[in-house]
């Protein structure tokens, strides 16, 4: 089944490390994207990717890298330069960036300890 | 970034009852989309809405697109448990704009 799948669920970390989080799909879309949840904030813009080998900030990228080298996979640092990394990250993608129209990921839980 | 002013916030409601929740914003979109999440897992898409007035339903659910493009709403009828998570709005202006979402509804369905 077609479909997108993020890993690990759950993920401790202690401070000044750094953790990547995996996001890969099959669906054969070309734009992908992580977002930030925290509780009452809603859903915050890190990175997106709308082809392979580009991808642009969004709203609150300092503290994140991402890489886009292949079609399948957007994978997310989060660095120790992110102050507040405790929060629950969600991978999704659309067939193209024109439309609105997301699949997310199950989501995966950082806790910083 | 620019949020949806989505409301309300939260609802407590009996099982069987109907639930209405709205969005709206200060500039127009082009599309509106309302996406369920279900506790701890990532959101799904209920309903997509394309043209200012069209109004849609899927089941129980009937989303409307705003006339002046600037809100849209969310009903849902005779609510059952399963109907508890986080209901997001979300508009689109199209092209390579960004999706744009609500901070979301909290709805807790009593049996």
């Amino acid at each position: 089944d077609g479909g997108i799948t993020q890993s690990p669920k759950y993920l401790f970390r202690k401070e000044g490390q750094n953790v990547t989080l995996s996001c890969e799909q099959n669906l054969n879309h070309d734009a992908m994207y992580w977002y930030r949840q925290d509780p009452g904030q809603g859903l915050r813009l890190i990175y997106y990717s709308q082809i392979v080998n580009d991808f642009q900030k969004g709203d609150i990228a300092e503290g994140y890298s991402v890489s886009r080298e292949k079609k399948e996979s957007f994978p997310l640092t989060v660095t120790s330069a992110q102050k507040n990394p405790t929060a629950f990250y969600l991978c999704a993608s659309s067939i193209a960036a024109r439309t609105g129209e997301l699949f997310f990921g199950e989501g995966s839980r950082l806790t910083v300890l | 970034g620019q949020q949806l002013n989505q409301s309300p916030q939260s609802m407590f409601i009996q099982e069987g009852e109907d639930v209405s929740m709205n969005c709206t914003s200060s500039s127009i979109f082009n599309t509106w989309l309302w996406y369920k999440q279900d506790p701890g897992e990532g959101p799904v898409l209920l309903i997509a809405l394309y043209k200012a007035g069209e109004l849609t339903s899927n089941g129980r659910l009937t989303a409307q697109f705003g006339i002046t493009r600037k809100d849209s709403f969310l009903n849902i009828s005779a609510s059952i448990p399963s109907d508890v998570g986080i209901y997001f709005c979300a508009g689109h202006r199209g092209g390579s704009e960004k999706l744009v979402f609500g901070k979301g509804m909290k709805l807790t369905v009593n049996p």
